[in-house]
């Protein structure tokens, strides 16, 4: 979606290394929500971002949106094998939170 | 996490057949539920919003009376493809929002099922 940009596409990293990947939305979100999905599977839930500046860690994954909410990273602190897949950011531009839009993705190879 | 339950997760059917794809959300009462369509190697694309008690909202361009909606109760969803096509074959995912609040803010987080990968023949 032209709404939301991820960047990269894709991404080889040597284990152990770190990692980032970014989401770039052209409206104020309302909330940022980072998923992670393996081949042929359904997505599972990180972290979901509300307020300008906000950030959240579980693991050695940190996620972060800016003070303007328009920009979100997630980023990797040495890498694994297990953190390998497809990372996706679903922005929710409106208040009401119906409906996510999706940025078309992240694979991330992590090479041992 | 929540956990939302999605069946099958693979099937294969005859072209011009009816299938249909259950989601439940297992743990939580999903008052809204999506489901969503996946190319190879792409995003997930919204289909429709399932509304428990009332219609689907249906996104522009897919077809309601191909796409089968059904949000009979607070955790199960159904879509039905109907009259199926080599065209419809695809990775079908659905999602169940639990719309926890913290403080005065809803979370209002989408929980997905593992997918169901449709094969027309």
């Amino acid at each position: 979606s032209q709404e939301l940009e991820q960047s990269p596409q894709s991404l080889i990293v040597q284990e152990g290394k770190n990692l980032t990947i970014n989401c770039t939305s052209s409206k104020t979100l309302y909330g940022l929500y980072w998923y992670k999905q393996k081949y042929g599977e359904g997505l599972i839930f990180l972290m979901m971002l509300q307020k300008g500046g906000e950030e959240k860690s579980h693991e050695k994954i940190t996620a972060k949106l800016d003070e303007k909410k328009q920009q979100s990273s997630l980023h990797i602190t040495a890498s694994q094998p297990s953190h390998a897949g497809i990372y996706l950011c679903g922005a929710d531009h409106k208040a009401a939170g119906n409906k996510l839009t999706f940025g078309g993705g992240t694979r991330v190879l992590v090479k041992p | 996490g929540a956990v939302v339950s999605q069946h099958p997760s693979w099937v294969i059917c005859k072209s011009g057949t009816s299938v249909k794809i259950e989601c439940r959300s297992l743990d939580f009462q999903a008052t809204t539920m999506f489901w969503y369509r996946q190319f190879p190697k792409q995003s997930l694309m919204l289909m429709a919003t399932s509304n428990e008690g009332s219609k689907a909202t249906y996104e522009q361009g897919v077809e309601k009376d191909k796409f089968l909606i059904n949000h009979a109760s607070l955790t199960l969803s159904t879509l039905t493809v109907t009259s199926a096509h080599p065209e419809d074959s695809s990775f079908y995912i659905c999602s169940a929002r639990d719309q926890e609040t913290e403080g005065y803010s809803a979370k209002n987080i989408q929980y997905f099922g593992a997918g169901t990968r449709l094969s027309v023949l």
